[in-house]
């Protein structure tokens, strides 16, 4: 069925390296999608969106690709922190004109950095 | 408020019982969702509220689940007859309208013994 799903359930990251966390979706139809990062105990945090009109945008330390040919999305983190562990959830949300609201989530991708 | 919030952080309840959740939004935030997380999974979608518009509730599992929005704000999921099953973080969001990022709360761990 159409879902959004990881390539890695876990990565580990020495401190100050990249990283980079993918995932791959499988609805077509979907042109906006969304990176959260939740620690433990807390709710999801917003990280950075793209819509599928866009191959890539950047913000304060991160970027995220999205290449819709093979529907695959991915989150880099540039001089990874030990503040920067947590799990990370990429989201999908078809046709976000009126009416379209859903988030469909990935099972997450738990990011451990080794200082 | 400055985010969302949501109360109590923690509930521990017998099986059987009945619960109720609170959500506040985001001030100005007219969306309202649910969520459902189990353990080391990802979100389940429950229920959405935008506006007076009737809510979208083709998430809820069981028709144990219900949840209101009253004055387009505060917003409560009720779980009645408490099964194991339904242990879980409960988290809810606000955006300011449909279609757009989320602001997750801090979520309502939930344990039925």
């Amino acid at each position: 069925g159409e879902s959004v799903g990881l390539h890695l359930p876990t990565l580990s990251v020495q401190e100050g390296d990249n990283s980079i966390i993918n995932c791959a979706y499988s609805n077509s139809a979907s042109d906006y999608f969304i990176w959260y990062k939740q620690e433990s105990g807390k709710g999801p945090q917003f990280i950075i969106d793209i819509r599928s009109n866009m191959d890539k945008r950047q913000g304060q330390r991160v970027t995220v690709l999205l290449n819709k040919t093979v529907k695959h999305l991915s989150l880099q983190i540039a001089a990874t922190q030990p503040g920067d562990s947590a799990v990370y959830f990429c989201a999908e949300n078809k046709d976000s004109g009126a009416g379209s609201y859903q988030l469909t989530f990935g099972k997450g991708t738990k990011l451990s950095v080794i200082p | 408020g400055a985010g969302v919030s949501q109360s109590p952080s923690n509930k521990v309840t017998e099986k059987g019982k009945d619960v109720e959740l609170r959500c506040d939004p985001i001030s100005g935030h007219t969306a309202l969702y649910w969520y459902r997380q189990s353990l080391g999974q990802g979100l389940e979608f429950l229920i959405y509220f935008q506006g007076n518009s009737a809510p979208d509730k083709s998430g809820l599992p069981s028709d144990r689940f219900s949840a209101e929005r009253t004055g387009g704000s505060v917003s409560t999921l009720t779980i009645q007859r408490t099964q194991q099953e339904d242990s879980a973080v409960y988290l809810c969001a606000s955006s300011l309208a449909s279609g757009l990022k989320q602001f997750f709360g801090p979520g309502t761990r939930l344990t039925v013994l």
